[in-house]
C-alpha cells in the first residue's frame, strides 16, 4: 500500500538559516507522482511542486529546492535563507489512482 | 481567473444532524475531490467527483455523500453527524481525474459538532 512519512513533527529555526524537510515514500508504482503542499495558518493549502518518478534531477525555484532520489524512496524539500513568511505546515503527498496520499505534515516555525 | 471558494467558513452543529458543505471549482476544472483533515494530521481523501459522477472513494461510510452539478460546482453532505466529524473540509479542483495533475484546494469549512 502506498505510503508517506514525514518524520519531523516540527521544526524551529531563526530567520536566515537554511532547513530541510523529509519526505519518504512507499508504493509498489512504477510510475508516479510526488507533490509538496504548504498550509499557512489561514488553512488553505498551496501547491508547490509536483514531480513524476522519471524526473530524478533537482529542482530549484528561488528560494526553495527539491531533492528526489529514487534510491532511497525520498523527497525532501529544502528552503534556503528562511523567512518569517515561510512558517507553515508542509505536506508532501503520493498519488494514488484519483486521491493524493498525505503526510503527516511536518510545521514549521521560523523566529525573527 | 477564479479559484476554488468553499462555503460556509465556519459551521457549528449538534450530533445527529445533517450538513451540507458548498464548493466552487476553479474555472476549466471538471473535476472536484473533497478531503476531511483533522486537526494535526494531513487531509483524508473522502470522495471525488467527476463530470458528475463519483469516481472514486476513501474509506468513509455512506452517511457521507455528494453531488457535483453541470458548472461543476460541488456539495458535500454528512447525515447523522458524529463527533468525531469535526474537522477541517477541504474541496480541490483540477484539471483531470487522475491525481497526477496537482490540486487547487479552497479555503476549507471548519465544522465543529458538539
Amino acid at each position: 500500500a502506498q505510503k508517506v512519512t514525514q518524520a519531523q513533527t516540527e521544526i524551529s529555526v531563526v530567520e536566515k538559516e537554511d532547513v530541510t524537510l523529509d519526505c519518504v515514500y512507499e508504493t509498489r508504482d512504477t510510475t508516479y507522482y510526488l507533490f509538496w503542499y504548504k498550509q499557512p495558518p489561514s488553512g488553505e493549502l498551496v501547491f508547490l511542486i509536483r514531480r513524476n518518478s522519471f524526473d530524478e534531477q533537482n529542482e530549484i525555484s528561488g528560494r526553495y529546492s527539491w531533492n528526489f532520489q529514487k534510491s532511497t524512496s525520498s523527497f525532501n524539500f529544502t528552503i534556503t535563507a528562511s523567512q518569517v513568511v515561510d512558517s507553515a505546515v508542509y505536506f508532501c503527498a503520493l498519488n494514488s489512482n484519483y486521491q493524493l496520499i498525505w503526510g503527516a505534515g511536518t510545521k514549521l516555525i521560523i523566529k525573527p | 481567473e477564479t479559484g476554488v471558494t468553499q462555503s460556509p467558513t465556519h459551521l457549528i452543529k449538534t450530533r445527529g444532524q445533517q450538513v451540507t458543505l458548498r464548493c466552487s471549482s476553479q474555472s476549466g476544472h471538471n473535476t472536484v475531490s473533497w478531503y476531511q483533515q483533522a486537526l494535526g494530521q494531513g487531509p483524508q481523501f473522502i470522495f471525488q467527483y467527476y463530470r458528475e459522477e463519483e469516481n472514486g472513494r476513501g474509506n468513509f461510510p455512506p452517511r457521507f455523500s455528494g453531488l457535483q452539478f453541470p458548472n461543476y460546482s460541488s456539495e458535500l453532505n454528512v447525515n447523522a453527524l458524529e463527533l468525531d466529524d469535526s474537522a477541517l473540509y477541504l474541496c480541490a479542483s483540477s484539471l483531470q481525474r487522475e491525481a497526477t495533475y496537482e490540486q487547487y484546494f479552497g479555503p476549507g469549512t471548519r465544522l465543529t459538532v458538539t
